[in-house]
Order: C-alpha cells, then structure tokens, then sequence
C-alpha cells in the first residue's frame, strides 16, 4: 500500500535553531499539505500545495516558518529559529487533486524544541 | 475558533458495547465531514466519511450520523473491540468542489476499549 513518507520521525533541537522537515507524498498525489498537531488539539493546517505552487498558507508564520516544494513532488518545512511553542507533531498528507478523493497521512515528525 | 468541536476528550467501553463520539461544529458552510482513528506516534487514518446530502453512512461495525440541523454528527462503533482504542478526530471541510482542500479537526476522543 502506498504511504506518504516522513523524516525525520523523532526531532530534538535547540530553541533559536533551524530545524527542517521532510515530506514525500505518494507517487501521482498533486496536493500536498503540512499540518502542526500540538498535544492535546487536532490538527492544523499550514500551508497546502498544488503541484509546485502554495494555494493555501493562510496559517503559517511566516516570519519563522517557510515550505517548499519544487519541482511538485517531495516538499521541506523548515522553522528558522525554532521556539519553544513550535514542539508538536508535524503531519504531511497528499491527495489526487483535492480533498475530494481523500487524504492519506504520513507518520509525521514529533518535534520537541528545548 | 474553534469550528469543530468534540467535548470530551475521553470515553470508556467495555468491549462489545457500542461506543459512540460525539461531534458539533458551527460553520454551515461544511458540506463533507470525516472521522480518523490516530494511535501515539503515528499519523490519523481515515476511518469513515459523511456527504451533507446524507444523514447516515455505514461501514462494517462503523456507522456516523449527521444532523444537519443541530449541526452534530456522531460516529458509532458496534461492537466495540479493544484494538479500537485510540484517540478519534472529527474533521469537516468547507466546499468539497474547492481546490482548497483544508481539513478542520475537532480536539480529539480519546477512546479506550477494556475486556
């Protein structure tokens, strides 16, 4: 069964650090989002691609946050400097075209900034 | 703003019960509403979705329910099996047509399942 693939899986590091995420989605999947769930809350979106191009990045601070993907396939979010209330799980989930045809998540990152 | 909403964040059920989680939200622009089941460590799998234009959709021992008026839904699970506990998140989507596919999530259920 295809998977939507996460690294790292586990993350420590350092308030005021940069850390960095990384998101495969499955094979033919032209959306992509990144979602933050901080402990004890559902999940939130922060940004959602169509192919290469951001659709949705309504949710993301983007003062310490950016999100790219490139050539429309594996995506990066990356948090310059991390703070202490950036420690959450961090989920990437890809779709066909839109959320219509389904979302499938990957295992996500968890995140603790110390 | 919270616009999906599950209040308790914890349910209890003797195995071969049925348990039922409870959802309401408050935008009447959803039209397409989803359950998935998270275990620790792992990201949520979708479990059972809901169209507005239905009031019930059934999937094995899986059923949810809509009601559009009172803006709620429920999930039912009957019977209730010990591999069913897990944390339950409620989700709901504005404008399935859009290209903007943005999932809502409610605070979760935690569901727990005992013999």
């Amino acid at each position: 069964e295809a998977e939507v693939a996460q690294s790292p899986r586990y993350k420590i590091t350092e308030k005021s650090q940069a850390v960095a995420f990384w998101c495969d989605p499955i094979s033919g999947h032209a959306t992509l989002y990144w979602y933050r769930q901080i402990l004890g809350q559902g999940p939130e979106l922060l940004v959602q691609f169509q192919d290469e191009s951001v659709v949705d990045d309504s949710q993301l601070p983007k003062d310490r946050f950016s999100a790219e993907r490139l050539k429309g396939v594996d995506s990066t979010l990356k948090i310059q400097p991390a703070e202490l209330g950036d420690s959450a799980m961090y989920l990437c989930a890809s779709s066909l075209r839109s959320a219509r045809s389904g979302y499938t998540f990957g295992s996500g990152t968890r995140l603790t900034v110390v | 703003d919270q616009q999906v909403k599950q209040n308790s964040p914890s349910l209890s059920v003797q195995e071969g019960r049925i348990s039922i989680l409870n959802c309401d939200y408050t935008n009447s622009m959803f039209d397409y509403f989803l359950w998935y089941k998270k275990y620790p460590a792992e990201g949520p799998t979708f479990l059972i979705s809901i169209s507005s234009i239905k009031d019930k959709n059934e999937d094995g021992r899986f059923t949810v329910f809509l009601n559009k008026s009172a803006k709620h839904l429920s999930l039912h699970i009957v019977p209730s099996q010990p591999g069913d506990s897990a944390v339950y998140f409620c989700a709901a989507i504005r404008d399935r047509g859009s290209t903007l596919g943005r999932l809502y999530f409610g605070r979760g259920t935690q569901l727990t399942v005992w013999p």
